[in-house]
């Protein structure tokens, strides 16, 4: 089955411990990407990834990371989490966004929440 | 920049009834994507549409509608006979094809509720 898979789907921590969200797709899709969605403010774009090795930011990457070694795997780090990055995580995976993003497929969501 | 805005933070409707989701988008780009999301109670994210900005037709699937107009920049969203399955919240979202292709712009979303 053509699935976003995100891990784990539910994540308590404290501040300072580092974490990792995984992320991996098995459709060969080229482009991932994450999301958080807060309340009242939609889903704002943490970071991109076109095709392996290549990640830029978008709208809100200050504290995470992102790396794409390999085409199925786009994992969030969070190195030193805090609060306000308590949050609803969302991974999505699409074909070749080169001309412009396609249909994304989303994942089932990491809730995070940061004591 | 892009930016989209979705008005409505809040529709309540009672079955049956139609109901138009506003989307208005801004961007300096001339090529560009709309889409439609939409998130049940449940929370996953199912795509619904995308238009390309070469294309301003209207475009019809089942009790779903979408209106593009670029003179006004809007791509609202009509569902004709509300159901009560339809209670969700829909993203508008936009993404540019030549400057930063991969970035993706939501509207804060709608949140639709049908009552029976």
């Amino acid at each position: 089955e053509a699935q976003v898979t995100q891990n784990p789907r539910y994540l308590i921590t404290v501040t300072g411990k580092k974490l990792t969200v995984t992320c991996s797709q098995n459709m060969n899709h080229e482009y991932m990407s994450w999301y958080r969605q807060d309340p009242g403010l939609g889903l704002r774009q943490i970071y991109y990834s076109m095709n392996v090795e290549v990640t830029d930011k978008g709208d809100v990457p200050e504290g995470y990371k992102v790396s794409r070694k390999e085409k199925r795997n786009f994992p969030l780090i969070l190195e030193s989490p805090s609060p306000n990055q308590t949050s609803l995580y969302f991974c999505a995976s699409s074909f070749s966004a080169g001309t412009g993003t396609k249909k994304l497929f989303f994942g089932s969501g990491t809730q995070l929440s940061v004591l | 920049a892009q930016k989209v805005t979705q008005a409505q933070t809040e529709i309540s409707v009672v079955e049956k009834e139609d109901v138009t989701l506003d989307c208005v988008y801004e961007t300096r780009d001339t090529t560009y994507y709309l889409f439609w999301y939409k998130q049940p109670p449940s929370g996953e994210l199912v795509f619904l549409i995308r238009r390309n900005s070469f294309d301003e037709q209207n475009e019809i699937s089942g009790r779903y509608s979408w209106n593009f107009q670029k003179s006004t920049s809007s791509f609202n969203f009509t569902i004709t006979a509300s159901q009560v399955v339809d209670s969700a919240v829909y993203f508008c979202a936009l993404s540019e094809r030549n400057t930063n292709a991969g970035k993706s712009t939501f509207g804060d979303g709608t949140t639709l509720t049908v009552k029976p």
